[in-house]
């Protein structure tokens, strides 16, 4: 699987936008690009995943440029309850593939008041 | 709470001794993945169950680390003979899928934080 880049740390005031980066420049075409969140003493939680186009959920949107060597995964109103360690994890999907993730160190968004 | 769930949540023990942790999965998932998390850094893979099939193991599960899930429900992790290097979160999940269908998610069970002293 690719490996991802990610800043160790943002910060965000709480009802704005949060915007992290991801950096996953060998990724493949049969790969996906899946954001995981883990709030301090809890296990990973999934957010969203996605192909080549945008995606939306209730959590998150996910935007993924064009070449798809890099995506952005957008909070947009955050709240101190959002305030966790996010993972950008690129993963081939079907066909047999392993169904493991492999976490990088991710991103710790601190959300202030 | 039909979440996965995971006991004991924190285990204290000495070197060499023998501890046992156990994964409740979601009922209706067939998969369950057991991870590890040290301090710092993200879960690593340890092994993959599809049903009771143990269908994959990292190089990280030593020859005194064993994992079961006997009737294709719980799972439980054993590590023999405990070193002070074993001292982290032991995270498992659970997903549904079939054949080679992929799961999207994975659902994490509280983790069991393991301190080998």
């Amino acid at each position: 699987d690719a490996k991802t880049t990610q800043p160790p740390s943002m910060d965000c005031a709480e009802g704005r936008a949060a915007n992290l980066p991801c950096n996953h420049s060998t990724i493949s075409g049969n790969e996906y690009v899946y954001w995981y969140r883990q709030i301090h003493s809890q296990g990973p939680q999934y957010i969203i995943h996605g192909l080549k186009n945008n995606e939306t959920n209730e959590m998150a949107s996910l935007i993924i440029t064009e070449d798809r060597k890099s995506s952005t995964l957008i909070l947009p109103h955050a709240t101190l309850r959002d305030t966790a360690v996010y993972y950008c994890i690129v993963r081939v999907a079907g066909g047999g593939a392993t169904n493991k993730l492999i976490f990088g160190t991710g991103t710790l968004l601190a959300v202030q008041p | 709470d039909t979440g996965v769930s995971q006991n004991p949540r924190h285990k204290i023990t000495k070197r060499g001794q023998n501890v046992t942790f156990r994964c409740d999965p979601i009922s209706e998932h067939n998969r369950l993945y057991w991870y590890r998390q040290t301090l710092g850094q993200g879960p690593e893979f340890l092994t993959y169950f599809q049903n009771e099939a143990q269908l994959e193991k990292s190089r990280l599960l030593s020859d005194r680390f064993s994992a079961e899930r006997p009737k294709g429900s719980f799972s439980t992790l054993e590590i023999q003979r405990t070193e002070q290097g074993d001292s982290a979160m032991y995270l498992c999940a659970s997903s549904s899928g079939t054949g080679g269908v992929w799961d999207n998610e994975q659902f994490f069970g509280p983790g069991t934080r393991l301190t080998v002293l």
